[in-house]
């Protein structure tokens, strides 16, 4: 089974470009999630997908992130324009559903620095 | 406000012996509980989970314990071996409410030596 892919694996913009990173989640995951890592920390979820529907978005920095998962599989996380403190490795992940107790299967991310 | 608590940064542990790694959290509506292990460069990788309707859970040589009352829980890994050496996360989620998303500890780092 392919597990989840991210692209790309490394990332590396100047403040207030703009970068788009791309998921694919595990086939038939009906759940998929973009986390923020920063160095020393746990991840922090961004976003959650159920399908191609939000979940939950309650901690997004909508002023400058955006995410999409058009036709319920693949998925964009977006920032534009990116700080320096947006530096961090951001996860994918893809769950079976979010209603009832399922791991999360994470991709194995992609790492931002931002100058 | 970190609601998922791993205060331990790292531990080191000879091979053969027994790993102890500690969480805590202060969300009481946290009802199921998850380890991650991760290596360098890879995403976390699940390891073992458990509702919070049980205070153990086994599974071959990892075993995690559930105290609510201290909402406190615990990995152990006996015995310890030299592959084990990575990163641990706990995680915490409410699935009650039907969202499953995770709240992360901040890791602590696992080095068994040979």
């Amino acid at each position: 089974e392919a597990g989840v892919a991210q692209s790309p694996r490394y990332k590396i913009i100047e403040k207030r470009q703009s970068v788009a990173f791309w998921c694919n989640p595990i086939s038939g995951h009906a759940t998929l999630y973009w986390y923020q890592q920063i160095l020393g920390q746990g991840p922090k979820l961004l976003i959650q997908f159920q399908n191609n529907g939000v979940v939950d978005d309650s901690q997004l920095p909508k002023d400058r992130f955006s995410a999409e998962r058009l036709k319920g599989v693949d998925s964009t996380l977006k920032i534009q324009p990116a700080k320096l403190e947006d530096s961090a490795v951001y996860l994918c992940a893809s769950s079976l559903d979010s209603l009832v107790p399922h791991e999360q299967f994470f991709g194995p991310g992609t790492r931002l620095t931002v100058l | 406000d970190q609601q998922v608590k791993q205060n331990s940064p790292s531990l080191s542990v000879q091979e053969g012996r027994i790993s102890i790694l500690n969480c805590d959290y202060t969300n009481s509506m946290f009802d199921y509980f998850l380890w991650y292990k991760k290596y360098p460069a890879e995403g976390p990788t699940f390891l073992i989970s458990i509702s919070s309707i049980k205070d153990k859970n086994e599974d071959g040589r990892f075993t995690v314990f559930l105290n609510k009352s201290a909402k406190h829980l615990s990995l152990h890994i006996v015995p310890s071996q030299p592959g084990d050496s990575a990163v641990y996360f706990c995680a915490a989620s409410t699935v009650q409410t039907g969202a499953n998303n995770l709240f992360f500890g901040t890791g602590t780092r696992l080095t068994v030596i040979p």
